[in-house]
């Protein structure tokens, strides 16, 4: 596609679930990055990924979350039991490496219930 | 570890008015500084880029200027307009990428 994808775009889950956030970046791009917004707040970091380095996985708030990159391409953020503090807007950027402009998805909205 | 703040975290203008928008940041070491704005409910829109060799960026209304030494830039908004009513954030590239909290603007008609 043309921009950033990310999928679903809203997600209603029970607490304790596990649940999988999707990303695909732009086609060609090295670097994805993945940040937490929660509601009236910044951009939190989470983990980014460069090609075939290892990611900066420094973000993650707890070993609860983690998130792999498939063939350089897809990426999918995991919450495992889910708490009602992971309620926020998951957003996903990538760019054609690292330093080079980002171009951001429209988020996944996750609601912890 | 990189720290961003953006200064006024909120600002309320009447229309017409030129205005400025500060960003800050604590390592230097940068490869790039890019600002983004957020419409409420939406993704980020990427604004502008500043390379760290270059000093400034403009695009219609808006400039962009970078001074990585001092760890300082400012986004600098023309003859505002309702339109340009939003959120603003500035992302520093280094290692990875880190944003400010933002500053959220009000254009009054």
């Amino acid at each position: 596609g043309a921009g950033v994808s990310q999928s679903p775009s809203n997600k209603v889950t029970e607490k304790g679930k596990d649940v999988e956030l999707r990303c695909d970046p732009i086609s060609g791009h090295t670097a994805l990055y993945w940040y937490r917004q929660s509601l009236g707040q910044g951009l939190e970091f989470l983990i980014y990924f460069q090609g075939n380095s290892a990611p900066d996985k420094s973000g993650l708030p707890s070993d609860r979350f983690s998130a792999e990159r498939t063939g350089g391409s897809v990426s999918t953020l995991t919450i495992q039991r889910t708490q009602q503090e992971d309620s926020a807007v998951y957003l996903c950027a990538s760019s054609p490496r690292t330093a080079l402009e980002a171009f951001f998805g429209q988020g996944t909205r996750l609601t912890v219930v | 570890k990189q720290e961003v703040t953006q200064i006024p975290a909120a600002l309320s203008v009447p229309e017409g008015e030129n205005l400025v928008l500060n960003c800050s940041f604590t390592d230097s070491a940068i490869y790039n500084l890019q600002w983004f704005r957020q419409d409420p409910g939406k993704g980020l829109t990427s604004l502008l880029l500043i390379q760290s060799s270059q000093r400034e960026q403009t695009s219609g209304r808006l400039n962009a200027s970078l001074d990585k030494s001092s760890g300082r830039s400012t986004l600098y908004i023309a003859a505002s307009q309702p339109g340009d009513s939003a959120t603003y954030l500035c992302a520093v590239i280094g290692d990875d990428m880190r944003f400010g909290a933002g500053t959220r603007l009000t254009v009054k008609p």
